[in-house]
């Protein structure tokens, strides 16, 4: 049973670009849930999404950012417009229903 | 708003001591609080966890004591080893918007 997977693991962009940053879930559980690492920092929630619903996005920034959990495929945090301050690791948890998160190795996001 | 403190962001032991990490909640619907250990540049790994109905957990030389009308919980391990030498985070997670709110995290440094 292979682990959350996210996709890319690095990514470089100049600001004023777009990220997209991929996160599929373990097999059997519906929930994800993205948090943000800002070095030497802890992780903050973003957002909580299930299939086609997004349950909790109080994290999220009500600008530039946005994501999506389509029927079909993986989660997708997006960031428009990327700022040096976006700079940080991306992580993304799944679960089954109210169970314990586990956390993909991240997207380490790096704008210049 | 919800928030969890935790002491102390250092923390250095020779091997074979004890090493203790605290949290406090603010909260009080909270119902689960897990813990994680982060190795540099690697993904957050859950390493015990404890539920409300329940004032103590150990799992080998780790342990996590919870008090709920204090609205703090505590990481303990024994024994440490140099491969325990990472951050650890806290986390508090409440039924129902199963969210995390994470700790500022402990940086251990076990000493041969």
């Amino acid at each position: 049973n292979a682990g959350v997977m996210q996709n890319p693991r690095h990514l470089v962009r100049r600001r004023g670009q777009e990220a997209r940053l991929r996160c599929s879930p373990m097999k059997g559980h519906s929930h994800v849930y993205w948090y943000r690492q800002l070095p030497e920092e802890g992780l903050k929630f973003m957002v909580y999404l299930q299939k086609e619903n997004i349950i909790d996005e109080s994290g999220m920034p009500k600008e530039r950012f946005s994501a999506e959990f389509p029927k079909e495929g993986p989660s997708i945090l997006r960031i428009q417009q990327v700022v040096r301050g976006d700079s940080a690791a991306y992580f993304c948890a799944s679960s089954p229903v109210g169970e314990t998160q586990y956390f993909g190795p991240g997207t380490r996001l790096l704008v210049l | 708003g919800e928030n969890v403190e935790q002491h102390p962001s250092t923390l250095s032991v020779q091997e074979g001591d004890s090493a203790v990490i605290k949290c406090t909640y603010s909260d009080s619907a909270s119902n689960y609080f897990p813990w994680y250990k982060q190795e540099l540049g690697k993904r957050p790994q859950l390493i015990i966890d404890i539920r409300s109905n329940v004032g103590e957990k150990k799992d080998q030389r780790i342990a996590v004591t919870l008090n709920k009308t204090a609205k703090h919980f505590s990481l303990h391990i024994t024994e440490t080893q140099p491969e325990d030498s990472a951050v650890y985070f806290c986390a508090a997670s409440t039924y129902g918007t199963y969210k995390y709110i994470f700790g500022t995290g402990t940086r251990l440094k076990v000493l041969a």
